[in-house]
């Protein structure tokens, strides 16, 4: 098993471009978590999705975060415009029912400049 | 409600010493208590986890102890070793979901 599957590992934006990042789940897993990671808040559940559908997402800081999980094999963070205090690492996580084999991701670490 | 306060942010422990980490957490919802171990560079990994019903859980070198009457549960790490340097990170979670709400992480040195 591959884990779970983050894209790009690094990213590099000038402010106010559009940045999707990516992330693939763990075959099986049917929850999906986004997490940002900065020093100064350390992590923060940013969305989590169960069986594709969106169930919690006040954890996303402003209207320029969007996520979705079009099918149980893939889901997007896109931030849109995006600004300096959106860099951080974004962690995806992924786990079975009951959080049975919850696993993150190496991460997206985003810089925007 | 939904924090959970960890100490300390940084910890400096000679090799074959005992390393701890304290979390405590307001919510009585919360009914499962992972350590996660992160290396720079890498996601968290599942280090090891408690419930509720238990007061002590140890699994080699690694112990969590549970104190659910003061909401408080530590993870002491005996005869610390050098590659046990890490940021450490408590979390609590509820829920058919378990999604994680973590501690603000210690970085843990051990020096050789």
């Amino acid at each position: 098993d591959a884990g779970v599957i983050q894209s790009p590992r690094h990213e590099v934006t000038e402010m106010g471009q559009e940045v999707t990042l990516r992330c693939k789940p763990i075959s099986g897993h049917n929850s999906l978590f986004w997490y940002r990671q900065t020093m100064m808040r350390g992590l923060e559940l940013l969305i989590y999705f169960n069986n594709n559908v969106p169930i919690d997402d006040s954890g996303m800081p402003e209207d320029r975060f969007s996520a979705k999980m079009p099918n149980a094999s893939f889901s997007t963070l896109k931030i849109q415009p995006s600004e300096p205090r959106d860099s951080a690492v974004y962690f995806c996580a992924s786990s079975f029912p009951q959080g049975r084999g919850y696993t993150f991701g190496s991460g997206t670490r985003l810089t925007v400049v | 409600q939904q924090q959970v306060k960890q100490s300390p942010q940084s910890l400096i422990v000679q090799k074959g010493g005992i390393s701890i980490i304290n979390c405590a957490y307001e919510n009585t919802a919360f009914d499962y208590f992972p350590w996660y171990q992160q290396f720079p560079g890498k996601g968290p990994a599942l280090l090891i986890a408690i419930r509720p019903d238990v007061s002590e859980k140890k699994e080699g070198r690694f112990t969590i102890s549970f104190n659910k009457s003061a909401k408080q549960f530590s993870l002491h790490i005996m005869d610390s070793q050098p590659g046990d340097s890490a940021t450490y990170f408590c979390a609590a979670s509820s829920g058919s979901a378990r999604q994680l709400t973590f501690g603000s992480g210690t970085q843990l040195t051990v020096l050789p």
